[in-house]
């Protein structure tokens, strides 16, 4: 049982280049989030899904698009990457409230 | 908009000794969780609270909740080098279960 995967797990892109993250979950979770984390902030909400065809902005989804074609992928694209978009990208999954969050792996991201 | 505050960002302590972390919520929420990060990785879920008074307890941890006073407190007992990391909490708010994080404390045990 993989629980969620992420990839890739580095990259450093150029400013104005794009990317797709990828995050995949097997535990047939509803919901599935994406996240950044910045030194000293913790984590900060970019866009969510609560399931299959469905997404919505959080806390800071200026800059990011997402797709969630299948139940199983959740997509964070950059269009134009940009230096303030250097993180660390949390992806997450959930189906039951009691149990919180199944986080991947991270993906760190550095635009240069 | 929801605020979660965490005190300290930052604590050294020695092993062997009692400490507090505290999170501090500014809207109501029922449902408060904690987390630990090590360096470089990901998140580890520690305890998921419920409901007003619950309390957890694993190994040298015990996480409270306080819903009244949007308030809860991650105790650590006689810590040991080994829970040297970053600890968060986390608050429910809204729809779709999202988590707001609390800024995290970073915990350095010496030894």
């Amino acid at each position: 049982n993989a629980g969620v995967t992420q990839t890739p797990k580095f990259r450093v892109l150029k400013t104005g280049q794009s990317m797709t993250l990828l995050c995949a979950q097997d535990m047939n979770h509803e919901y599935m989030y994406w996240y950044r984390q910045d030194p000293g902030m913790g984590l900060r909400l970019i866009h969510y899904s609560v399931g299959e065809g469905t997404t919505a902005k959080g806390e800071v989804p200026d800059g990011y698009n997402v797709s969630r074609l299948k139940k199983q992928n959740f997509l964070l694209g950059l269009e134009s990457a940009a230096p303030s978009q250097t993180s660390v990208y949390f992806c997450a999954s959930s189906q039951d409230l009691g149990y919180g969050y199944t986080f991947g792996s991270g993906t760190r991201l550095t635009v240069v | 908009e929801l605020k979660v505050e965490q005190n300290p960002l930052f604590l050294s302590m020695q092993e062997g000794k009692n400490y507090t972390i505290y999170c501090n919520y500014s809207t109501t929420s029922d449902r408060l969780y904690w987390y630990r990060q090590d360096p470089g990785k990901s998140l580890e879920s520690l305890f998921v609270l419920l409901s007003n008074g619950a309390v957890k307890q694993e190994g040298r941890l015990m996480a409270s909740l306080d819903t009244k006073a949007r308030l809860s407190t991650l105790h650590i007992t006689a810590a040991v080098h080994d829970l040297s990391a970053t600890y968060f909490c986390a608050v429910i708010t809204g729809t779709a279960s999202k988590l707001t994080f609390g800024t995290g404390t970073r915990l350095q045990v010496t030894l």
